[in-house]
């Protein structure tokens, strides 16, 4: 499978706790991006990579969320002491650069569930 | 004045008939535009894009028209089928940076 992998599917966690995501990207991909999707709304943007460098983060992204892409390749979505709003699906997508189509390439997604 | 298509979020159609989903963006800076399909329990998946110079798009079974005018995106599937019942989401993009995404609409085909 060479589709982008994210890492759990499901998380249940209670408040307070800190979780962590990985996402694995398209192998030949530059990009990877993270969104937040809650029910019946679109995705919205947390931020975006290229390369190991993070180019863009969202307002929505609070002190206690932090991505990292350490090598370029996987990333971690880190969130710190949640709290229930957080539950969502994060998506994570990747794409190329300089074969710019439109087009995102979106994992399965990481739900989760703060109690 | 010219009529604009209302965002709905949902629509129900009958199989075989032909569905038009509507979406209005925000920016007029935005210079490309992406319909993505989602499924339950799934990622989006990318359906069909228009960059910002053209009008129209046809892809197979999909056509996509924009009017920059009124800032306004549709998506057009012919003889609709009981697999493209989904959530669809227009999403927008400005030189390709990241794609902001609007409401989605939720089709539903009925056999």
């Amino acid at each position: 499978d060479t589709g982008v992998s994210q890492d759990p599917r499901h998380k249940i966690t209670k408040r307070g706790q800190n979780v962590t995501f990985r996402c694995d990207p398209i192998s030949e991909h530059n990009r990877l991006y993270w969104y937040r999707q809650t029910l019946g709304q679109g995705p919205e943007f947390l931020t975006y990579f290229q390369n190991e460098a993070q180019l863009e983060k969202s307002r929505l992204l609070s002190d206690r969320f932090s991505a990292e892409r350490p090598k370029g390749s996987f990333s971690t979505l880190e969130i710190q002491r949640t709290e229930q709003g957080d539950s969502a699906m994060y998506l994570c997508a990747s794409s190329h650069r300089e074969v710019w189509t439109g087009e995102l390439f979106f994992g399965e997604g990481s739900r989760l569930t703060v109690l | 004045g010219e009529s604009v298509g209302l965002h709905l979020p949902t629509l129900s159609v009958q199989e075989g008939d032909n569905s038009i989903i509507n979406c209005a963006y925000s920016n007029s800076a935005s210079d490309y535009f992406i319909w993505y399909k989602q499924e339950s329990g799934k990622g989006p998946q990318f359906i069909i894009d228009i960059r910002s110079n053209m009008d129209k798009r046809q892809g197979q079974r999909v056509t996509v028209l924009l009017n920059k005018t009124v800032k306004h995106l549709s998506l057009q599937i012919a003889a609709t089928q009981p697999g493209d019942s989904a959530v669809y989401f227009c999403a927008e993009n400005i030189s390709a940076g990241k794609s902001t995404f609007g409401d989605g609409t939720t089709l539903t085909v009925k056999p």
